[in-house]
């Protein structure tokens, strides 16, 4: 089992918003940003989301994070068929001294 | 722009040992951490080890601990992970990131990953 809890799926149409959870602990997510990485078919996971909110340069600002005590979402407005990948949460860990990811949410664009 | 290649992947028998690499490109290597993450097949990521821009400080998680090495050699631009003892459940694509730790702990640039299968 993974540190961070994530929904093992989620799915929207073109144009829908959908959000992707993460649930953590106070050891993490609740005293540490919050990253988020997506990863296309076949490829390398890429990062998303930083430091809480900030995207990296091309990333669009559909893609958006917000956070509340040990809990954290991502969200994706104006879905694209593009889209359609595997997200990840993740997140320093005080306790166990290193990165923790939560399990992955495969994000299916119907 | 960042480039990353992972290379040293393959097929290992239970016990045995390999040595991963990881060639950095279009960035000053001394100026980041570095880091392993892996992924069982059909399974997610997993952190494996971080090492500080001149190497000491390193970190691992509690499954690799006396088994795999991190190490980096800056003025050969290259970040390099030893494997022993290795088992069944080390199968998986291990990738080479970059990481910040700027704020937490993030990964900014992945490699494409080599894939390290133990079996007999």
């Amino acid at each position: 089992q993974s540190v961070l809890t994530q929904p093992p799926s989620a799915s929207g149409t073109p144009g829908q918003r959908v959000t992707i959870s993460c649930s953590g602990s106070s050891s993490n997510i609740g005293s540490n940003p919050v990253n988020w990485y997506q990863q296309l078919p076949g490829t390398a996971p890429k990062l998303l989301i930083y430091s809480n909110n900030q995207r990296p340069s091309g990333v669009p600002d559909r893609f958006s994070y917000s956070k509340s005590g040990t809990s954290a979402s991502l969200a994706i407005s104006g879905l694209q068929s593009e889209d359609e990948a595997d997200y990840y949460c993740a997140a320093w860990d005080d306790s166990l001294n290193g990165v923790v990811f939560g399990g992955g949410t495969k994000l299916t664009v119907l | 722009e960042v480039q990353l290649v992972e290379s040293g992947g393959g097929l290992v028998q239970p016990g045995g040992s390999l040595r991963l690499s990881c060639a950095a490109s279009g960035f000053t290597l001394s100026n980041y951490w570095m880091s392993w993450v892996r992924q069982a097949p059909g399974e997610g990521l997993e952190w494996v080890a971080n090492i500080k821009q001149d190497g000491s400080e390193i970190k691992y998680v509690d499954s690799v601990k006396g088994r795999f090495t991190i190490s980096r050699d800056n003025a050969k631009n290259s970040l390099y992970l030893q494997m022993n003892s290795l088992r069944a459940e080390d199968t998986a694509v291990y990738y080479c990131a970059r990481g910040s730790a700027v704020a937490g702990f993030h990964f900014d640039d992945w490699g494409q990953g080599t894939l390290v299968t133990v079996s007999s």
